[in-house]
């Protein structure tokens, strides 16, 4: 059992280049989640999903884009970075939003925009 | 408006010493509360939850948690910490519905005195 697992570990973009950041759960989780941690802020929602095939914004959603077109599976879109993306970025997954289900994390993505 | 608040952003304890966290919490209903740690480099890893019951909760790692109501309180506790213990600390929140996300405070890093 991997968990949760985050692909790349690292990465630095160039001002207004792409990238998909992907996340794996082996947990048959139905909820995922990305956040993005930033120094003294604690994580914050960028979106999540409910199930395969759906998605939905959270706190702070501009400027990413994502898609669950597997139930295992999590894309996380940067169409043109800035570098105000820089941050670590955290997939996380539970079985069910709310009920006192717990999130399992991943190791974290961290991203540099030049 | 539902939030999560931890008022101190760091604090440093001797190796061997009692060590109190707190955090307060602002929520409509009967919340789910969490701890999680997040060692350097690492994702979140879940030390204990409350949604019911006994307000004092036990955690992996000798750590422990008191569930004030009337506090609006959720304070993490430890009798002694050791080294390893060094880490950051978030406070969450969560609730019964559907549409239900965890509310992450600003986390609380910690670090030990040899």
């Amino acid at each position: 059992n991997a968990g949760v697992t985050q692909t790349p570990k690292f990465r630095v973009l160039k001002t207004g280049q792409s990238m998909t950041l992907l996340c794996a759960q082996d947990m048959n989780h139905e909820y995922m989640y990305w956040y993005r941690q930033d120094p003294g802020m604690g994580l914050r929602l960028i979106h999540y999903s409910v199930g395969e095939g759906t998605t939905a914004k959270g706190e702070v959603p501009d400027g990413y884009n994502v898609s669950r077109l597997k139930k295992q599976n999590f894309l996380l879109g940067l169409e043109s970075a800035a570098p105000s993306q820089t941050s670590v970025y955290f997939c996380a997954s539970d079985r069910l939003a709310g009920e006192g289900d717990e999130q399992f994390f991943g190791p974290g993505t961290r991203l540099t925009v030049l | 408006a539902q939030s999560v608040t931890q008022p101190d952003i760091h604090i440093t304890v001797s190796e061997g010493a009692s060590l109190e966290l707190r955090c307060n919490y602002s929520y409509g209903a009967t919340p789910y509360l969490f701890w999680y740690v997040q060692s350097p480099g690492q994702g979140l890893q879940l030390l204990l939850k409350y949604f019911s019951g006994d307000t004092l909760v036990q955690g992996i790692k000798g750590f422990e948690a008191e569930f004030k109501r009337s506090q609006s309180s959720f304070n993490l506790r430890k009798p002694s910490v050791h080294w390893s213990d060094a880490a950051e600390y978030f406070c969450a929140v969560g609730g019964i519905s559907s549409a239900s996300k965890i509310i992450f405070g600003s986390g609380t890093r910690l670090s030990i005195r040899p």
